[in-house]
């Protein structure tokens, strides 16, 4: 079975400092790994996938990601927060048409 | 691109009464919606697959006649929260896969039964 776990279900971080998320997988087949931003009341949006091709993965709004396969994650980071980068966060799996398996997600929080 | 278009955005609805959820494919054929409800801070958790044409699968737990989930056609799949009770309030969101753009989201219900 694939499960995705998301360490710390809130992260606080000072504006313009290093935005760190964790996610791990367990998946008995190659995964396809995406990170998805959640705001309140809203749908989710994809911030980035990865599919098999390059282990690191740039997305939109200045994140991105390394799947690292020995260590099976694939945490989200951004080199300097912004304050509209406070939101919901999840990491999800796998792969085909099967639906994806969702983390708990962590939620960001971004100080002046 | 792959958009999924879901109606309403927002329900309020007195307990016992049914609310219908649509998703649409703007410029695709979905084959394939899945269902997922998510409760106030807590993730998103599959409740059924619909594929057009044929029975909806659902997960364990998640009561087949109280969620009817009808997708006659590939451009249109629809939950329908029978008998609805103020436990079934929740975030309802419906999702897709279309290559090569991978899984895309409607934008949510918010349901709320009082």
């Amino acid at each position: 079975a694939q499960s995705v776990t998301q360490l710390g279900s809130h992260v606080s971080v000072s504006e313009g400092a290093l935005v760190l998320l964790r996610c791990n997988y367990s998946s008995s087949v190659p995964p396809y790994l995406f990170w998805y931003v959640q705001y309140p009341n809203q749908g989710l949006q994809l911030l980035l996938k990865y599919t098999s091709a390059a282990t690191l993965v740039k997305g939109i709004n200045g994140f991105e990601a390394e799947f690292k396969k020995s260590e099976t994650s694939f945490h989200l980071t951004k080199p300097s927060a912004h304050m509209s980068d406070a939101a919901e966060y999840f990491c999800a799996c796998c792969s085909g048409n099967t639906p994806l398996v969702f983390g708990k997600g962590t939620r960001l929080s971004v100080i002046a | 691109g792959a958009v999924v278009s879901q109606h309403p955005s927002r329900v309020i609805c007195k307990s016992g009464t049914s609310v219908k959820i649509e998703c649409r494919s703007l410029d695709f054929q979905a084959t394939t919606m899945f269902w997922y409800r998510q409760f106030p801070k807590q993730s998103l958790m599959l409740m059924a697959t619909s594929n057009e044409g044929s029975k909806a699968t659902y997960e364990q737990g998640v009561e087949k006649d109280k969620f009817l989930i009808n997708h006659a056609s590939l451009t249109l799949s629809t939950l329908t929260v029978t008998s609805a009770h103020p436990e079934d309030s929740s975030f309802y969101i419906c999702s897709s896969n279309r290559d090569p753009y991978g899984y895309t989201f409607g934008s949510g219900t918010r349901l709320t039964v009082v």
